[in-house]
């Protein structure tokens, strides 16, 4: 089965400054991860994805992330904080061995960005 | 080009009662997630639709049910609603139903059950 975990439910930076959004997974397979962003009152978009293809994914919006098979880790980063950031972030698994993908969202972590 | 749209954005129905909601993919998509977020959660998983046939079913009751039709827009029904049904649905729409596919998400329907 397929899990993963916001290391933090909330997370606070100021603008201008770094962010660092942690997350784990777990999967009996190769994973599809993603991170999402929901802002208030809007769908879920999509930052990036990685598939298998290079560990560094560069996303929209300045955003990227590393995938460590080694420490199962696929933490979201940005070199600069906008307050136009502040949302809801979603780390995603998807299964790979199926015409069957659902999402497996975890469980969020809000990133607030001070002035 | 128009994305995906849900219908309605926001409803009030009383315990007991049964709902319907309503989504449409994007033009060219054949596949259909329902994901069911409760208020402080991730959203989770309750179909999938892939050219009308159901390929997923998340760990939800027999209450709660889906269909895709011929021009591949979906239902989702939820009847004897209880209190704890209150969540945003959200419908995602993609291309296919294999991996890496990226799924595009609506703005949701809000249930609130009273």
């Amino acid at each position: 089965a397929q899990s993963v975990t916001q290391l933090d439910s909330h997370v606070s930076v100021s603008e201008g400054t770094p962010v660092l959004l942690r997350c784990n997974y777990s999967s009996s397979y190769s994973p599809s991860l993603f991170w999402y962003v929901q802002h208030p009152n809007k769908g879920l978009q999509l930052l990036l994805k990685y598939t298998s293809a290079a560990t560094l994914v560069k996303g929209i919006n300045g955003f990227e992330a590393e995938f460590k098979k080694s420490e199962t880790s696929f933490h979201l980063t940005k070199p600069s904080a906008h307050m136009s950031d502040a949302a809801e972030y979603f780390c995603v698994v998807s299964a790979t061995y199926s015409g069957n993908t659902p999402l497996v969202f975890g469980k969020g972590t809000r990133l607030s960005v001070i002035a | 080009d128009a994305g995906v749209t849900q219908s309605p954005t926001h409803l009030i129905k009383t315990r007991g009662q049964q709902v319907t909601l309503r989504c449409s993919p994007i033009s060219g998509h054949k596949s259909v997630s329902w994901y069911q977020q409760v208020l402080g959660q991730g959203p989770q998983f309750i179909f999938q639709y892939y050219e009308k046939e159901e390929r997923g079913r998340g760990n939800f009751p027999d209450r709660f049910s889906a269909r895709q039709f011929p021009n591949y827009s979906s239902e989702l029904n939820v009847n004897a609603l209880l209190l704890g049904d209150s969540a945003l649905y959200l419908c995602a729409s993609s291309s296919s139903d294999r991996r890496n596919t990226e799924a595009f998400f609506g703005q949701g329907t809000r249930l609130t059950v009273v």
